[in-house]
């Protein structure tokens, strides 16, 4: 169980298009999803928590018009990177925590968006 | 505020040696601790996870850590190291609707 799946895995979009990345998590309820973005060689650096049906809370530095998370459902989780540039470029992880309860964090594959 | 300080970026171990990996957190109460290792292209597998209670954890794959209060570590332990544990290995802290991270450490396994 605690299964979460992230959609796509892979994307290449051109520069100045908008793309979607899908965050499910299959088999429990998630009232907690964080997006992390991952550079080459480095940690994982947590960019929002989103929270269903309120508004996700960003990190310091993150822009919140260029990623645009809903939280829609206890299941789904978007990021939408608008207007990608070549810098966005990376690994974008998802992860969830269960809605009560367990409180370790389940991870999807991650998706490498390229920007061409 | 709260952090995650892996002091080793890399490490290199023979196969069949053992094995430890750093970990020190700040925060102002008992966390949450976890280990994550993510291979190659992948996204993160959960080895093991300190709430309370027994100090000395066990986790998947023969990994083992040890919470000491007293030092603010959560040092990951493996007896002996297999070539398939070549992976980057992180430290997170977990703690309300918060979940950070360490900056990661990467091993090498050799012949």
């Amino acid at each position: 169980g605690a299964v979460v799946s992230q959609h796509p895995s892979r994307v290449i979009c051109k520069s100045g298009t908008s793309v979607k990345i899908e965050c499910r998590s299959l088999d429990f309820q998630a009232t907690t999803m964080f997006w992390y973005r991952q550079f080459p060689k480095k940690s994982l650096m947590l960019m929002a928590t989103s929270n269903e049906g309120s508004k996700a809370t960003y990190e310091q530095g993150v822009e919140k018009d260029k990623f645009l998370i809903n939280h829609a459902s206890l299941t789904l989780s978007t990021l939408t990177v608008t207007s990608a540039h070549p810098e966005d470029s990376s690994f974008y992880i998802c992860s969830a925590r269960f809605t009560t309860g367990r409180t370790e964090a389940f991870f999807g594959q991650g998706t490498r968006l390229t920007v061409v | 505020a709260q952090s995650v300080t892996q002091p080793d970026i890399h490490i290199t171990v023979s196969e069949g040696a053992s094995l430890e990996l750093r970990c020190n957190y700040s925060y102002g109460a008992t966390p949450y601790l976890f280990w994550y290792v993510q291979s190659p292209g992948q996204g993160l597998q959960l080895l093991l996870k300190y709430f309370s209670g027994d100090t000395l954890v066990q986790g998947i794959k023969g990994f083992e850590a040890e919470f000491k209060r007293s030092q603010s570590s959560f040092n990951l332990r493996k007896p002996s190291v297999h070539w398939s544990d070549a992976a980057e290995y992180f430290c997170a802290v977990g703690a309300r609707n918060q979940f950070y991270f360490g900056t990661g450490t990467s091993l090498t396994v050799i012949p």
